[in-house]
């Protein structure tokens, strides 16, 4: 399995960008990077995955480092409903998710 | 209408009773996993499945069992609880593997063992 680790918690300020960082120095060749998020009293929700390159959807971008190492989590505005933990995982081919406790995102408004 | 559905939402029982969580997805996947959570920490696996026939066991099996009834439904079951599963039950489903599909998830059963 990919170990992943993250800090615990993480504060930002509404209307700012937020860098989440993730280290995965474990993680094969083959394993996708994804990143999911859990709101408050909800299952977590898929937010974005990469294997090499960056990638950017609605919610975030993924900055993927060379050696593929670690990796960042961008969201470029946080809001408060961004308020979160948000977990990075190592997907391997059989598509199995190994949550770490993942990082505590505070908002302030 | 919610892709993955969990029954029932909250769940009070008593040490030594057995006792069933269902899920059913109408995304079409083939795959589909139970999870279990403790306050403050990440999820860990019970079990998955593949496809109707195929289930395996995951992180922490012991004491749980599961059913692949079709396609579009997996039940968990404690055959009979105990105080140390309470805890919060995910059910989640995927596409076929690679690890590029990701896994949308149910909103959860909050279970409590008396």
């Amino acid at each position: 399995d990919a170990k992943t680790t993250q800090p615990n918690s993480m504060e930002s300020n509404e209307e700012e960008p937020v860098h989440l960082p993730c280290n995965h120095s474990t993680i094969s060749g083959t394993d996708y990077i994804h990143w999911y998020r859990q709101l408050p009293s909800q299952g977590p929700e898929y937010v974005i995955h990469g294997l090499t390159s960056n990638v950017n959807n609605r919610m975030a971008s993924l900055a993927i480092a060379e050696d593929r190492k670690s990796s960042t989590l961008i969201l470029h505005r946080a809001t408060l409903r961004d308020a979160a933990v948000y977990y990075c995982i190592g997907n391997n081919a059989g598509n199995m998710l190994t949550f770490g406790g993942g990082t505590r995102l505070m908002v302030k408004p | 209408d919610a892709d993955v559905t969990q029954t029932p939402r909250n769940r009070i029982t008593k040490t030594g009773k057995r006792i069933m969580l269902e899920c059913s997805q109408t995304k079409g996947h083939d795959r589909m996993y139970w999870y279990r959570q403790d306050p403050g920490l990440g999820l860990q696996l019970i079990y998955y499945s593949f496809d109707v026939k195929d289930i395996n066991k995951g992180e922490i099996s012991d004491g749980y069992s599961v059913s692949r009834q079709a396609q579009a439904k997996f039940s968990l079951s404690l055959e009979s609880a105990i105080p140390n599963q309470t805890a919060l039950y995910f059910c989640a489903t995927s596409g076929a593997g690679g690890g590029y599909n990701e896994q949308f998830f149910g909103p959860g059963t909050r279970l409590t063992v008396l």
